[in-house]
């Protein structure tokens, strides 16, 4: 399966800052995903990205495919306390794969905001 | 409507015991998933249901992992003779088809 590199593995910022996350792969993805997961539950999906050079907002959040096809970038604007939480960038398991099907995950950005 | 459930939400077993964990898929839902996260990981793919196919066993970590869907429902993840290496928090999801993938809140398994 395909291995994804999630990077920076923590961030601690202030309430208002901008933050910006991102995943890479050895390999080429068809499909990009970022999720967030709060304590105590499953990950909710946020942005899904399906072409090269893609760029998707949903609010504050905007995510892009990037044009290689092997990275992607998550960014959060004016953060804010519930912003706090696990994102995590995925995308499917098996080379080649377009479909949602069984997803490969990062390890994951732990964002804490600051009051 | 109701979104996916598990049960239980916590499980504390002797090493060696079997567990089974239960999943209630969303209603309609053809696909249904599951993973396991482990300590301060990302998602780890177990197996995977779609309609009537045989399920995609290729994440399972060994014999001892099973899981079945019965009636194209509710599916049971079976772990036999547990070890403390299985300690994690076990996910389940469905989706229409193969579409968005919509997660239940877990199970969180401790093997002593």
């Amino acid at each position: 399966g395909q291995q994804l590199n999630q990077s920076p593995q923590s961030m601690f910022i202030q309430e208002g800052e901008d933050v910006s996350m991102n995943c890479t792969s050895s390999s080429i993805f068809n499909t990009w995903l970022w999720y967030k997961q709060d304590p105590g539950e499953g990950p909710v999906l946020l942005i899904a990205l399906y072409k090269a050079g893609e760029l998707t907002s949903n609010g504050r959040l905007t995510a892009q495919f990037g044009i290689t096809r092997k990275d992607s970038f998550l960014n959060i604007s004016a953060s804010i306390p519930s912003d706090v939480g696990i994102y995590f960038c995925a995308g499917p398991l098996n080379a080649g794969g377009t479909s949602y099907g069984k997803l490969t995950f990062g390890q994951g950005t732990i964002l804490t905001v600051h009051p | 409507g109701a979104g996916v459930s598990q049960s239980p939400s916590n499980k504390v077993t002797e090493k060696g015991k079997d567990v089974e964990l239960r999943c209630d898929p969303i209603s309609g839902h053809t696909a249904l998933y599951w993973y396991r996260q482990s300590l301060g990981q990302g998602l780890e793919f177990l197996i995977y249901f779609q309609g009537n196919s045989a399920p995609d066993k290729s994440g399972l970590p060994s014999d001892r992992f099973s899981a079945e869907r019965t009636g194209g429902s509710v599916s049971t993840l079976t772990i036999q003779r547990t070890q403390q290496e299985d300690s994690a928090v076990y996910l389940c999801a469905s989706s229409l088809f193969s579409r968005e993938q919509y997660f239940g809140p877990g199970t969180r398994l401790t093997v002593t």
